[in-house]
């Protein structure tokens, strides 16, 4: 079945660490994108990534990093610079046509 | 610049009530797409209904329509006869560059629905 995966479900990361949350696809899109979401709150754009080895900055990108070198993944790097990492971040990819997008499970990262 | 607009933070209906959820969309695009999430508790995003703007007939799934008044630029979800499991979050979405293929998914603030028995 196509889908989007997100790994890990849960992720604990004691301050200063870097920690990689994985988003892997199997549904040819080309586009995906990574949100953060906080309690209670609506979703907030990271990256996103048009086509392979590009990427562009969304509204809160100070202490993410992405790349983009497999059509399939899209790994994003939670930086010892980002001072409030603790979130759920959903990564979601969209096809060519109008009515396909969707998302993985989400990775809930709490720090410790 | 594309924006989605949800002006309702919470909402109370009671259950085996009919509720309609608001959602104003924005974009100089012609070709755009409207989706509607359920984001339960688990924090997983389930995909409700879609509609193209091409669409002339409101989409329907089940408990699920959208009422879509393309001149309005709004996209109502309505959910008919409410169960107690529809308490969550619901998320209006646009996709839009079909015209430039620049993919854009842009989402509401997002409206919690709580059904009471």
């Amino acid at each position: 079945d196509g889908g989007i995966t997100q790994s890990p479900k849960y992720l604990f990361r004691k301050e200063g660490q870097n920690v990689t949350l994985s988003c892997e696809q199997n549904l040819n899109h080309d586009a995906m994108y990574w949100y953060r979401q906080d309690p209670g709150q609506g979703l907030r754009l990271i990256y996103y990534s048009q086509i392979v080895n590009d990427f562009q900055k969304g509204d809160i990108a100070e202490g993410y990093s992405v790349s983009r070198e497999k059509k399939e993944s899209f790994p994003l790097t939670v930086t010892s610079a980002q001072k409030n990492p603790t979130a759920f971040y959903l990564c979601a990819s969209v096809g060519v046509g109008l009515s396909e997008a969707f998302f993985g499970q989400g990775t809930r990262l709490t720090v410790v | 610049a594309q924006k989605i607009t949800q002006t309702q933070p919470g909402m109370f209906v009671q259950e085996k009530e009919a509720v309609t959820l608001d959602c104003t969309y924005d974009t100089s695009d012609q070709s755009y797409g409207l989706f509607w999430y359920k984001q339960p508790s688990s924090g997983e995003m389930i995909f409700l209904i879609y509609q193209g703007s091409y669409d002339e007939q409101n989409a329907t799934e089940g408990r699920y329509s959208l009422n879509f008044q393309k001149a309005r630029k709004s996209a109502n979800l309505v959910i008919s006869a409410s169960q107690l499991g529809d308490s969550a979050m619901y998320f209006c979405a646009m996709r839009t560059g079909m015209d430039t293929g620049r993919r854009a998914l842009t989402f509401g603030s997002g409206t919690r629905l709580q059904v009471q028995p």
